[in-house]
């Protein structure tokens, strides 16, 4: 069965960096998209980008360029989130999801990952 | 930019009645609208798609309508499963944006 599951919390001080994996099975996983999506405390879901998992070329919203980077590593069918100059406001859950039945609709999702910025 | 409004913002309903869920695009996107449901402390699930057609495995009390630029989630005889924030988002225009969300109460 198809799965995505991503790696657990992370507690990060102020200006330091973090990647959050998504490792995927149950299904071919060039064949499908990452989509990566954000809750921040309080707030509902915001849609910050993609990858393509056959290039690995990644895709920004605008507000998560610069410090966010989408990468994969096919070879273990993962793919990544780096934040780096961690700040506040990145405190959030971030998920992955594979892309289907459409470009841009998410069908499996992973369970999220807390990422917790504080000094 | 296409901003996503959704109305209400709570929704009450009691066990075994019927929801319905709005949601606004502020341009036309044709179909190309989804909705999610995302129960507390779990992964959001793809309810929608192409406004009207159930992602696998959905039952068929959840119903999407509409097209351009008004659209609706018909939750028929709401269950104790179904509370949660349901959100939609459109995915025919860059970038993909999702509404603020409805969440759904049991009365």
């Amino acid at each position: 069965q198809v799965q995505l599951v991503q790696s657990g919390s992370e507690l990060k001080k102020p200006g330091a960096s973090v990647k959050v994996s998504c490792k995927a099975s149950g299904y071919t996983f060039t064949s499908h998209a990452i989509n990566w999506v954000r809750q921040a405390p309080g707030q509902g879901l915001e849609w910050m980008g993609w990858i393509n998992t056959n290039t690995g070329e990644p895709t920004y919203v605008q507000g998560f360029t610069g410090r966010f980077v989408f990468s994969l590593d096919a070879s273990v069918t993962t793919a990544y989130l780096q934040i780096t100059s961690l700040k506040a406001e990145d405190s959030a859950v971030y998920y992955c999801a594979r892309d289907f039945p459409r470009h841009f609709v998410s069908d499996y999702w992973g369970q999220g990952t807390l990422v917790t910025v504080s000094s | 930019e296409v901003i996503m409004t959704q109305s209400p913002a709570t929704l009450s309903v009691s066990p075994g009645e019927g929801a319905t869920l709005s949601c606004r695009a502020s341009q036309r996107v044709g179909n190309y609208l989804a909705w999610y449901q995302h129960r507390p402390g779990q992964a959001p699930r793809l309810l929608i798609y192409d406004a009207s057609s159930r992602a696998a495995g959905i039952p068929a009390r959840f119903i999407g309508s509409g097209s351009e630029t008004d659209f609706s989630l018909t939750i028929t005889s709401l269950q104790s499963e179904d509370v949660a924030v349901y959100y939609c988002q459109q995915y025919l225009k860059w970038p993909p944006k999702l509404g603020q969300g409805t969440r759904v109460e049991i009365k």
